[in-house]
């Protein structure tokens, strides 16, 4: 069973499309993150969830829009792609924003044209 | 602003060789320690963490880090490496109180020679 499962795996989109990448665990978490690993493969933190209330928001453009609708999902919604948006993204959970470690999804694969 | 540094961008070793991978980090308060490893195409998983106790914590596959709080470091090492062990690897360190995010390294890319 997939413990933090995302899709799509692959995205191509062209400049200017909205696109969004959805995250689910069934780990009964209570943490989920979105990072962003770009192409020299350097990971960066972009949103925190707990309990479907935001509390991480690095500095990330406004068009980068985290959705929780409960504890178990969180979606990245991007408006307005522009080509440096293509990157890796990887959405993780943990029981909670303590001292427990993160478990990583597949990653979505973004390429922006 | 706090920072994690990989001393090594790309490791070449033949099987069997020992390996060493550096990483030191810049903040002076009470921290997690953690090693990820990405296999090509794959997704992050854990090889070790540290959050307290014994500074020498041992993970997956055989391999072990150790905590040295005065150096600010958490070195990852193995024995002896397999061609399997070729993958990028993370360090990553979690700051008590940030809401538990994850400060990544650069990443040390790995390739064992058979």
């Amino acid at each position: 069973d997939t413990a933090v499962s995302q899709t799509p795996k692959y995205l191509v989109t062209q400049m200017g499309n909205d696109k969004s990448i959805k995250c689910e665990q069934n780990l009964g978490h209570d943490t989920m993150y979105w990072y962003k690993q770009d192409s020299k493969k350097f990971l960066k933190i972009m949103f925190s969830y707990n309990n479907k209330e935001l509390i991480i928001n690095e500095t990330v453009p406004n068009r980068f829009s985290p959705k929780s609708p409960d504890k178990a999902h969180l979606n990245l919604h991007i408006n307005s792609l522009e080509l440096g948006d293509s990157a890796v993204y990887f959405c993780a959970s943990s029981q909670a924003s303590g001292t427990y470690e993160q478990y990583f999804g597949p990653g979505t694969r973004l390429t922006v044209t | 602003a706090q920072s994690v540094s990989q001393h090594n961008h790309h490791v070449i070793l033949s099987e069997a060789a020992s390996l060493e991978l550096g990483c030191n980090y810049s903040y002076g308060g009470t921290v997690n320690l953690f090693w990820y490893v990405q296999y090509p195409g794959q997704h992050l998983q854990l090889l070790l963490k540290y959050f307290s106790g014994d500074p020498l914590v041992k993970g997956i596959k055989g391999f072990e880090a150790e905590f040295i709080k005065s150096k600010f470091s958490f070195n990852l090492r193995k024995p002896s490496v397999q061609w399997s062990d070729t993958a990028e690897y993370f360090c990553a360190v979690k700051i008590y109180n940030q809401g538990g995010k994850l400060i990544f390294g650069q990443g040390t890319e790995l390739s064992v020679k058979p």
